[in-house]
């Protein structure tokens, strides 16, 4: 079956510091992979995405390469900021499923001053 | 139409109560979805519709779970007789379906419904 494993948290950082949060899967066939933010109080956002091998996403900032060969999608941040503070959630979708998610348990950032 | 909207956020209930959350989708979108949330978990896939028709149930929907799609606009999820293990947050999505594996037909999450049974 499917699984998404993450770092656990929570990951404590200094703003300004670089962040990575590790994600690996299980899945047949050739899943897209997804990382999702959910920010206090607020429904989950999608962040970023890749839909095949090597595929590199990106958005505000951070970025995740789909690594079919260690089946992994590890989110990184060059800079991180308060704002960034948020559960940041690994999924993926395989073929298929009709967009159903398979995700990771979650791991809670916080950035301080 | 600004997103997925749920209702209510908050429901505080007694152990053995019914109750009721409705997802109202993004208008344009005829797949949704709900999904469970506990405390330091990700999401698990409850059920989905196609428009009005459910294709597919989790086995994590026991038989005091229903979901509907009249119309194949909003949803109701209705959880019968609750125990304290139901408490979570309940979460609907939905998305458009662009070919049958599309890279781009992705989940808009509304902000959830949390439940608390006492």
């Amino acid at each position: 079956g499917n699984s998404v494993t993450q770092m656990e948290g929570p990951v404590t950082l200094s703003e300004e510091a670089f962040l990575t949060i590790n994600c690996t899967y299980t899945a047949t066939g050739y899943p897209s992979l997804f990382w999702y933010v959910q920010y206090p109080g607020e429904g989950l956002q999608l962040l970023l995405k890749a839909t095949k091998a090597d595929d590199k996403g990106s958005n505000k900032g951070f970025e995740a390469t789909y690594r079919k060969e260690t089946t992994s999608f590890h989110l990184e941040k060059g800079s991180v900021q308060v704002s960034d503070s948020a559960v940041y959630f690994c999924a993926l979708r395989n073929t298929g499923t009709a967009s159903k998610l398979t995700f990771g348990t979650g791991t809670r950032l916080q950035v301080t001053l | 139409d600004t997103g997925v909207s749920q209702d209510p956020r908050h429901k505080i209930t007694k152990r053995g109560q019914n109750v009721t959350f409705r997802c109202d989708p993004i208008s344009e979108h005829n797949r949704l979805y709900w999904y469970r949330q506990t405390l330091g978990q990700g999401p698990e896939f409850l059920t989905y519709f196609q428009n009005e028709a459910q294709l597919e149930k989790s086995r994590l929907l026991s038989d005091r779970f229903s979901a509907e799609r009249p119309k194949g606009s909003f949803s109701t999820l209705e959880i019968q007789r609750t125990e304290q293990g139901d408490s979570a947050m309940y979460l609907c999505a939905s998305s458009s379906r662009q070919g049958a594996h599309s890279g781009a037909n992705v989940l808009t999450f509304g902000a959830g419904s949390r439940l608390t049974v006492l």
